[in-house]
């Protein structure tokens, strides 16, 4: 099955800093790539995704870009505020597995005011 | 629209014990899931149901562990008996039928068994 790796797993920036988190995956097959947002105590949400047919996607200060050759895809965050302190998981999936999505170990962001 | 509902919030039982979750997905949502997610860690899927049938549920510990989707809209999960191993938080989430669908996440049951 699939597997992603998520890389780093705690990661702390200067407020109006960019971040940047990276993922890889192992099933040349997943098409679908999203990046889900969790606050302590909170439900993941959505913020950004990707498909396969596109190399990169922004979304104001949010960008995913995606390189299929080498099967990585990451997250960049810039001008960081201390409001995107929160655990960041990517995500993998594919319609041959069900659209199952696989995820990451997370990413724990802190902005430092 | 209203969101993925999940209950209860809180759960606490001894190890040896029952414990039951319920699961109300988004209005129209064929496609339910439910993740186990163990801190620190990133959600594992459990089982996946499109309508009330079973899509995967290969990593389902089947012995203990069961789930339900009778009707096609609310699901249940139960795990019976209950170790320590299993405390963790149970997310509940669905999405449209097709692919690339974006799953949306309820609130969580936080599970400790002691």
């Amino acid at each position: 099955g699939e597997n992603v790796e998520q890389h780093p797993s705690t990661l702390s920036v200067q407020e109006g800093d960019s971040a940047v988190i990276k993922c890889t995956y192992s099933d040349s097959a997943s098409n679908y790539f999203p990046w889900y947002k969790q606050e302590l105590g909170k439900r993941p949400q959505l913020i950004i995704d990707i498909r396969s047919n596109v190399g990169e996607k922004k979304d104001q200060r949010i960008a995913v870009t995606l390189n299929k050759t080498a099967k990585h895809f990451s997250l960049h965050i810039t001008e960081t505020q201390p409001e995107d302190s929160a655990v960041y998981f990517c995500a993998a999936s594919s319609q041959d597995t069900g659209n199952q999505f696989y995820f990451g170990t997370g990413t724990s962001l802190t902005v430092i005011p | 629209e209203a969101g993925v509902a999940q209950s209860p919030r809180y759960k606490i039982i001894e190890k040896r014990q029952s414990v039951a979750f319920w699961c109300n997905p988004i209005s129209g949502h064929a496609t339910l899931y439910w993740y186990q997610q163990i801190l620190g860690q990133g959600p594992k899927l459990l089982i996946q149901f499109q309508n009330n049938g079973v899509v995967d549920d290969s990593q389902l510990p089947k012995d203990r562990f069961s789930a339900e989707r009778l009707k096609g809209v609310d699901s249940t999960l139960k795990i019976q008996p209950a170790k320590l191993e299993d405390s963790a938080v149970y997310l509940c989430a669905s999405s449209q039928y097709g692919p690339s669908a974006e799953q949306y996440f309820g609130p969580g049951t936080r599970l400790t068994v002691t």
